[in-house]
């Protein structure tokens, strides 16, 4: 079965603490992975994507992510995170080879404490 | 050009009412997609059009939803004899690359 899993509902961070999301699929075909963000009232924007190459994918606002085969994640980290990444956060799945639909895990809500 | 627009933002319908959910996609873009968005859930799709062919409708959940895009751009979600279990954000989006969707900012649907 396609799936993805983002084990933290509700995450609180200090700002300038690091952060990092989890997230686990399951997918048949040889996945691209997406991170989107999403703030209330808004739509989603896309943070960064993954298909092929190096194992590390920069993204917008200062976010990376790591795909880890063995483990089948694809982790969302930004080093010091700022008061404006207060945000929910969806991982998601979808096939390279046509466009088609995407999978999204439920979503981590993320808090920033000042 | 501008993004992806979705009208209406909000819209209350009582039960048994049919409504119609209206996406403009950017300019160009072959590939428009729907999905629906509960409260606390990620988005789950519900149907996909290449052009004007509508290719995958396996997430549409039951019969009372309908969607076409018969000019192969503008498109429309209707759903008709609303049901309470309908109310969600229904989310639009296209692509003219295989790889990234263009998210619009949803229409909140509330059924009372």
């Amino acid at each position: 079965a396609q799936s993805v899993t983002q084990p933290d509902i509700h995450i609180t961070v200090s700002e300038g603490a690091s952060l990092e999301l989890r997230c686990n699929y399951s997918y048949g075909a040889t996945p691209y992975l997406f991170w989107y963000v999403q703030s209330p009232g808004q739509g989603l924007q896309l943070l960064l994507k993954y298909f092929s190459g190096d194992t590390l994918v920069q993204g917008i606002k200062g976010f990376e992510a790591e795909f880890k085969r063995s483990q089948s994640s694809f982790n969302l980290r930004k080093p010091s995170v700022h008061w404006s990444d207060a945000a929910e956060y969806f991982c998601a799945v979808g096939p390279y080879s046509s466009a088609s639909k995407i999978i999204f895990g439920s979503g981590t809500r993320l808090s920033i404490r000042p | 050009g501008a993004g992806v627009s979705q009208s209406p933002r909000y819209k209350v319908a009582k039960r048994g009412q049919d409504v119609a959910l209206r996406c403009d996609p950017i300019s160009g873009h072959v590939s428009l997609f729907w999905y629906q968005q509960a409260l606390g859930q990620g988005p789950e799709f519900l149907t996909y059009f290449q052009n004007e062919a509508q290719l995958d409708k396996s997430g549409l959940p039951s019969d009372r939803f309908f969607a076409e895009r018969p000019e192969g751009s503008v498109s429309t979600l209707k759903i008709q004899r609303t049901q309470q279990e309908d109310s969600a954000v229904y989310l639009c989006a296209s692509s003219q690359r295989r790889d990234e969707q263009y998210f619009g900012p949803g229409t909140r649907l509330t059924v009372t």
